[in-house]
């Protein structure tokens, strides 16, 4: 029963690297999200993934990019890290935008 | 535009007391109105929902009441536990079918 799964789990980098986050989901969902999560602000829409094939940016979209490999894999890339993309990235999905998202349990990511 | 306004945290509260976190909205038409619960280290889980005025979602020995009235989806239990303590979501779907809102989210921590 694995829902939504994110890989990796935890991850370091340094200033300039960059990386991609997966991020795969087994339900049959049409539309997928990423978000950041950072203290004392809660959730932030990165981009958002409403089916197959289309992808539209969230509230902070800057300093990245997505890919909506097929109806069950959405990727987010860093291109060029910053110290600021410090924080706990979410991916989730729904059936449709308006229906419940169910979550993975986050990528931890550190950018010294 | 649609909002969410949940009340600040942290929340301190002993075993067995009451709880209530407030929420609030900004719709225009009917809203869908979640609950989302966060445990340390995971991912957001949706704990319940309500889709129109006047239906109560409940799960767990949490309840809420969609108040079309006053705007609000108040969440309640009648006696926490310390497996209770989490992060706490207040969220919204539009009646367009296009978008999701979640609150900034409310700490919960019970002690023994």
């Amino acid at each position: 029963n694995a829902g939504v799964t994110q890989t990796p789990k935890f991850q370091v980098l340094k200033t300039g690297q960059s990386m991609t986050l997966q991020c795969a989901q087994d339900m049959n969902h049409n539309s997928m999200y990423w978000y950041r999560q950072d203290p004392g602000m809660g959730l932030r829409l990165i981009y958002y993934s409403a089916s197959e094939g289309t992808t539209d940016k969230g509230e902070v979209p800057n300093g990245y990019n997505v890919s909506r490999l097929n109806k069950r894999e959405f990727s987010l890339r860093l291109e060029s890290a910053a110290p600021s993309q410090t924080s706990v990235y979410f991916c989730a999905s729904s059936v449709n935008r308006n229906q419940p998202q169910h979550f993975g349990d986050g990528t931890r990511l550190s950018i010294l | 535009g649609d909002s969410v306004t949940q009340m600040e945290g942290p929340v301190t509260l002993s075993e067995e007391a009451f709880l209530t976190i407030n929420c609030t909205y900004t719709a225009t038409g009917y809203p869908s109105l979640f609950w989302y619960v966060q445990y340390p280290g995971e991912g957001l889980q949706l704990l319940l929902k309500a889709t129109k005025a006047d239906d109560k979602g409940s799960n767990k020995g949490f309840e809420a009441t969609y108040r079309k009235e006053t705007t609000s989806f108040h969440l309640e239990k009648g006696s926490v536990q310390v497996s209770d303590s989490a992060v706490y979501f207040c969220a919204l779907s539009d009646n367009t079918g296009n978008q999701f809102y979640f609150g900034t989210g409310t700490s919960l921590t019970v002690i023994p």
